[in-house]
């Protein structure tokens, strides 16, 4: 079946480091790729997505590139603000899969001043 | 972009008691609603899939007659937790599609249940 393979958290940056958290998957077919991210005491919130490879999804200074050769969706952010501070989760969703959302185990980001 | 609200945004009731959760998608109309539950510093788990006027498909592991869940209308699903325990107290988020296909899927800001 399919999986979504994520960094431990948490991981703590000081404010203007660069950001990379690693994704990785396992899917059949064509999966799309997102990342969400849920602010503390809030849902999800849709951050980019990729439909398919070679793609860039980006937003909020934050981006991904769906790399099939390699089965990831690493999400970067060049430099990170205390506002960033939140839980990211990759997830994908499959034709295979009845288009139902699988997700990683979401990766606690704390920027700190 | 899409809007879905949950209400409440938080509730604490007694050991025993039902509770109501309602998921309301504001702009758009929601073909397909899905519950989902997330522990502490975990990801989120699927709990069950409703179509509009059909029963909800619940994932295995789920309790069926725990966990009520009513599709009534293309802008409202409601899950009700009954005869709630401890063990019940959970994030619950909704998220809604307009299809069964690849459209978006938005989230609600989820609710918050506390059962003493």
């Amino acid at each position: 079946g399919n999986s979504v393979t994520q960094m431990e958290g948490p991981v703590t940056l000081s404010e203007e480091a660069f950001l990379t958290i690693n994704c990785t998957y396992t899917a059949t077919g064509y999966p799309s790729l997102f990342w969400y991210v849920q602010y503390p005491g809030e849902g999800l919130q849709l951050l980019l997505k990729a439909t398919k490879a070679d793609d860039k999804g980006s937003n909020k200074g934050f981006e991904a590139t769906y790399r099939k050769e390699t089965t990831s969706f690493h999400l970067e952010k060049g430099s990170v603000q205390v506002s960033d501070s939140a839980v990211y989760f990759c997830a994908l969703r499959s034709g295979n899969a009845g288009n139902m959302l699988t997700f990683g185990g979401g990766t606690r980001l704390m920027v700190k001043p | 972009g899409a809007v879905v609200s949950q209400h409440p945004s938080r509730v604490i009731c007694k050991s025993g008691t039902s509770v109501k959760i309602e998921c309301r998608s504001l702009d758009f109309q929601a073909t397909t609603m899905f519950w989902y539950r997330q522990f502490p510093k975990q990801s989120l788990m699927l709990m069950a899939t409703s179509n509009e006027g059909s029963k909800a498909t619940y994932e295995q592991g789920v309790e069926k007659d725990k966990f009520l869940i009513n599709h009534a209308s293309l802008t409202l699903s409601t899950l009700t937790v009954t005869s709630a325990h401890p063990e019940d107290s959970s994030f619950y988020i909704c998220s809604a599609r307009t299809g069964q296909g690849k459209e978006t899927q938005y989230f609600g800001p989820g609710t918050r249940l506390l059962v003493l």
